[in-house]
């Protein structure tokens, strides 16, 4: 069946440091990818897509690029700031595999001044 | 509506009650889902409609839970006697009818505590 799977959290930074979070993905047609990020007290917003391999969705700042050959789709930030910290959730819709999207477990992230 | 717009935002009920809790979606999304968050954990589905025809329920946990929507809006989700292990943040997203392509819209979801 479908499934994500990210890196566990939490992670640390410092203001200005380079972001990396890992997601990978198993999946039986050719789905597609999102992040999501959930600030502390508010909902989930989508905050990246890619519809197909090798697209690259960026926002924010923020950018991931689908590889189908690794099955991955990892969010980078070249330059985190405090605000950046919140829960970023990778995400995959399939529709071969129906029609809800299958959500990881959530990494969360804390940037320090 | 501009959102989707979820009610109550806090809900505290004693075990064994019922309770019910309401989506509003995006005006023109016939794509409505419900998921369930528990503390520190991912999103868990619950269920898929389209329109007003769910053809996906796989996620409920019990028959104590379900739910149903009018046409292609309002959608209300029951749980009946409730148990402390169904706190937790109930969310509702909707979409355009192509949600591979689009992505969700989620409202701020209703906090439910069982005591």
């Amino acid at each position: 069946g479908n499934s994500v799977t990210q890196m566990e959290g939490p992670v640390t930074l410092s203001e200005e440091a380079f972001l990396t979070i890992n997601c990978t993905y198993t999946a039986t047609g050719y789905p597609s990818l999102f992040w999501y990020v959930q600030y502390p007290g508010e909902g989930l917003q989508l905050l990246l897509k890619a519809t197909k391999a090798d697209d690259k969705g960026s926002n924010k700042g923020f950018e991931a690029t689908y590889r189908k050959e690794t099955t991955s789709f990892h969010l980078e930030k070249g330059s985190v700031q405090v605000s950046d910290s919140a829960v970023y959730f990778c995400a995959l819709s399939d529709p071969t595999g129906g029609f809800k999207t299958i959500f990881g477990a959530g990494t969360r992230l804390f940037v320090k001044a | 509506g501009a959102g989707v717009s979820q009610s109550p935002s806090n809900k505290v009920t004693e075990k064994g009650k019922d309770v019910e809790l309401r989506c509003d979606p995006i005006s023109g999304h016939t794509a409505l889902y419900w998921y369930r968050q528990r503390l520190g954990q991912g999103l868990e589905f619950l269920i898929y409609f389209q329109g007003n025809s769910a053809p996906d329920k796989s996620g409920l946990p019990s028959d104590r839970f379900s739910a149903e929507r009018t046409g292609e809006s309002v959608s209300t989700l029951t749980i009946q006697r409730t148990q402390q292990e169904d706190s937790a943040v109930y969310l509702c997203a909707s979409s355009l009818a192509r949600a591979e392509r689009y992505g969700y819209t989620f409202g701020s979801g209703t906090r439910l505590t069982v005591v």
